[in-house]
């Protein structure tokens, strides 16, 4: 029973370089979401998707890049990583019909220096 | 706008007594209402959740909280506190065409005193 799983679970990385969190469940759930967590703001969603080849922006998409050609994969992509991108990033899932219950993976702690 | 306020992002108890965590949000159509829980270093995991049947709802680790449709309130409480119950809660809510999108609060720290 995996159910989310995220990976790289710790990363440093340089400015301006490409960074790729990957997130996979073993639900086959439609729905997957990408928050990012910091002090004093909760979670914030940054993008979502209903189900593969359909996504859409949440609150603070602005430097991430998403894709789900399988349902059970939603990469979030940041092009050129910034300081103020520094923060936990957590996927989640969400099924048909589960009364709205979403489900978290671990989260990806990244470091932008 | 649609949001959620939880009031003290910290509280402190002894172990032993009452936990009650605040949690208000804004909306004029009915909300699904969550709380998780999250531990150091840790995801979050749902704690109790609020989808329109019984306003008083009861979760894991004894945790309850009461949807309060004239209060737009779903505090959360605990009789007794344990040392374990230390951690960061989140209340959140969504509605029923949001997809599942949650809007979060932004968290209250709980700590307990020996």
């Amino acid at each position: 029973d995996a159910g989310i799983t995220q990976s790289p679970r710790y990363k440093i990385t340089e400015t301006g370089r490409q960074v790729t969190l990957m997130c996979h469940q073993t639900w086959s759930h439609s729905y997957m979401f990408w928050y990012r967590q910091d002090l004093g703001h909760g979670l914030r969603l940054i993008y979502y998707s209903a189900a593969a080849d359909i996504t859409d922006k949440g609150e603070v998409p602005d430097g991430y890049v998403v894709s789900r050609s399988k349902t059970e994969n939603f990469p979030l992509t940041l092009e050129s990583a910034t300081r103020s991108q520094t923060s936990v990033y957590f996927c989640a899932s969400r099924a048909d019909g589960s009364g709205n219950t979403i489900y978290f993976g671990e989260g990806s702690w990244l470091t932008v220096v | 706008a649609q949001s959620v306020t939880q009031l003290g992002s910290h509280v402190s108890v002894s172990e032993g007594a009452l936990v009650l965590l605040r949690c208000n949000y804004s909306s004029s159509v009915p909300p699904y209402l969550f709380w998780y829980v999250q531990y150091p270093n840790q995801g979050l995991q749902l704690l109790l959740k609020y989808t329109s049947a019984a306003t008083l709802v009861k979760g894991i680790n004894d945790f309850e909280a009461e949807f309060k449709k004239s209060e737009t309130s779903f505090h959360l409480t605990k009789p007794s506190a344990h040392m374990s119950d230390a951690a960061e809660y989140f209340c959140a809510v969504t509605y029923y065409n949001q997809g599942g999108k949650l809007i979060f609060g932004q968290g209250t720290e709980l700590s307990v005193k020996p």
